[in-house]
């Protein structure tokens, strides 16, 4: 069974830096891209950013780009998302997704307000 | 970029009524478009991939059609349990987009 969990949520002031962490399980992790997804209060489904299995290939939203950064790590089943320059409408909860996206974990919730 | 144009943004239906969700790319996507449901307080969860195929475990009241530009989601009679908000997700080009979402309630 595919699990994946999200953490590292929380609150934080304008400009400053969050990194949340999505682990994997039940699936031959490096086989399959990776993506965050995020969904603000009430509203609905923004794509965030994308890896490729082995790592090589990144992808980003124009919204973030620059100010986020996707990573993973093969051996032990992790994919992260660090997140710099963190604004007001970064405020979501953020989902990681297996490869087209047919599983989702449950979503970590970032919070950045002052 | 792919815009995704979903319609309509909301909809009411009775229970054992047939709806119908429609998605329109701005350019051709093949069929690499999938459909989501979303209950509140949840992981939205893909029904149909490739545009038609049902994912394991999803009742056959759903079902998806279309190709290119013009895409379909189907309930063919409304449950009690179906009452959600509905998304497609374009994974042909990046980024990836999705539609606005639809929210389906009760009549």
């Amino acid at each position: 069974e595919v699990q994946l969990l999200e953490s590292g949520g929380g609150l934080v002031q304008p400009g400053g830096s969050l990194s949340l962490s999505c682990a994997a399980s039940g699936f031959t992790f490096s086989s399959f891209a990776m993506n965050w997804v995020r969904q603000a209060p009430g509203k609905g489904l923004e794509w965030v950013s994308s890896i490729s299995g082995g790592g090589g290939s990144t992808y980003y939203a124009d919204s973030v780009k620059g100010r986020f950064t996707i990573s993973r790590d093969n051996s032990k089943n992790t994919l992260s998302l660090q997140m710099n320059s963190l604004r007001a409408e970064d405020t979501a909860i953020y989902y990681c997704a297996k490869g087209g996206a047919g599983e989702w974990g449950q979503g970590t919730l970032v919070i950045v307000s002052s | 970029d792919i815009q995704m144009t979903q319609s309509p943004s909301s909809l009411s239906a009775s229970v054992g009524d047939r709806v119908t969700i429609t998605c329109r790319a701005s350019q051709g996507i093949r069929n690499d478009l999938g459909w989501y449901q979303q209950k509140p307080g949840k992981a939205p969860k893909r029904l149909i991939y490739a545009a038609s195929s049902l994912q394991s475990g999803v009742p056959s009241r759903f079902s998806g059609s279309g190709s290119g530009t013009e895409f379909t989601l189907t309930i063919s009679s409304l449950q009690p349990e179906d009452f959600a908000i509905y998304y497609c997700l374009q994974h042909n080009s990046y980024p990836r987009t999705f539609g606005q979402g639809t929210k389906v309630e009760i009549k």
